[in-house]
C-alpha cells in the first residue's frame, strides 16, 4: 500500500515531442506529489509538484496531471529538448507528515534524441 | 551557495572495511536523511534525524550508523561494508521536514561507493 509505482523505466522521445511518465499509488492518504529531476552525476531536485485539489498543475513545458479516483498522476514534457534528458522521479507523500515518509518511484530515464 | 556538500564523491571499499561518508549542510536545516540509489530501485531512506542529538531508522538501517551532534553535519558510518552496499548514497536536507511549512528535499551530488 505504500508503494509508488512508475513507468517506463526507460524513454526515448525525438525532440519536439512530448514525454509522459506515469505513476500510480495505493495509499489515499497521500495527498502531495513531488516530482524530482536528475541530471547524471547530480542529485535530485524538485522540479514540480501537486496536491489533488487539483486535477492539473502547470509549469512552463512541464504539466503534471492528477487523477484522484484512478490514484493516478503523470508528468508530461511539452516540446521536450536535449536538455531535459535526466532521470524523473514521481514521490508521493502526505502534507502534514515528515518528510522521512516520502515515498520515491523507481525512476524513469528520459533520453531525448536531437 | 553551497547547499548540501557530500564527501568523498568516489571511495572503492574491500568487504569488511569500514568508513564513514560525510554530509554537512549550510542553510541551516533542521530536517537531514541519507539515501541510497540503486538501479530500478528509486531512492530508499536509510536513515534521518529531524534535529540535533536526534536520529531515526529509515526503510533500509542495516549495516549503517549516524549520528548528529550539530545542525549542519550528519555523517553516515558504514560499519563492515559487504558488496551489498554498492550504490550511491544522497544526502538530503530540508528546512521543516513537512511540505506545508516549505519541506522541500535538497540533495548533494551524491557519493558512488563500490564494496569488492
Amino acid at each position: 500500500q505504500q508503494q509508488v509505482k512508475q513507468s517506463p523505466q526507460s524513454l526515448i522521445v525525438q525532440k519536439g515531442g512530448i514525454s509522459i511518465i506515469n505513476c500510480a499509488y495505493e495509499n489515499t492518504a497521500f495527498d502531495y506529489f513531488p516530482w524530482y529531476q536528475q541530471f547524471p552525476g547530480k542529485g535530485p531536485a524538485l522540479l514540480i509538484a501537486i496536491r489533488p485539489d487539483v486535477s492539473e498543475k502547470k509549469e512552463g513545458r512541464f504539466t503534471i496531471s492528477f487523477n484522484k479516483s484512478a490514484k493516478q498522476f503523470s508528468l508530461h514534457i511539452m516540446d521536450s529538448q536535449p536538455g531535459d534528458s535526466a532521470t524523473y522521479f514521481c514521490a508521493a507523500s502526505t502534507r502534514y507528515s515528515s518528510a522521512s515518509k516520502i515515498i520515491f518511484g523507481s525512476g524513469t530515464r528520459l533520453s531525448i534524441r536531437p | 551557495n553551497a547547499g548540501v556538500t557530500q564527501t568523498p564523491k568516489f571511495q572503492v571499499l574491500k568487504t569488511g572495511q569500514s568508513m564513514t561518508l560525510q554530509c554537512a549542510q549550510d542553510m541551516n536545516h533542521e530536517y537531514m536523511s541519507w539515501y541510497r540509489q540503486d538501479p530500478g530501485m528509486g531512492l530508499r531512506l536509510i536513515h534521518y534525524s529531524v534535529g540535533a542529538g536526534i536520529t531515526d531508522q529509515g526503510e533500509v538501517p542495516n549495516g549503517y550508523n549516524v549520528s548528529r551532534s550539530t545542525t549542519e553535519d550528519f555523517p553516515l558510518r558504514l560499519l563492515s561494508a559487504a558488496p551489498s552496499q554498492t550504490s550511491v548514497y544522497f544526502c538530503a536536507s530540508s528546512y521543516s521536514g513537512t511540505w506545508e511549512l516549505g519541506g522541500e528535499l535538497f540533495f548533494g551530488e551524491g557519493s558512488r561507493l563500490t564494496v569488492l
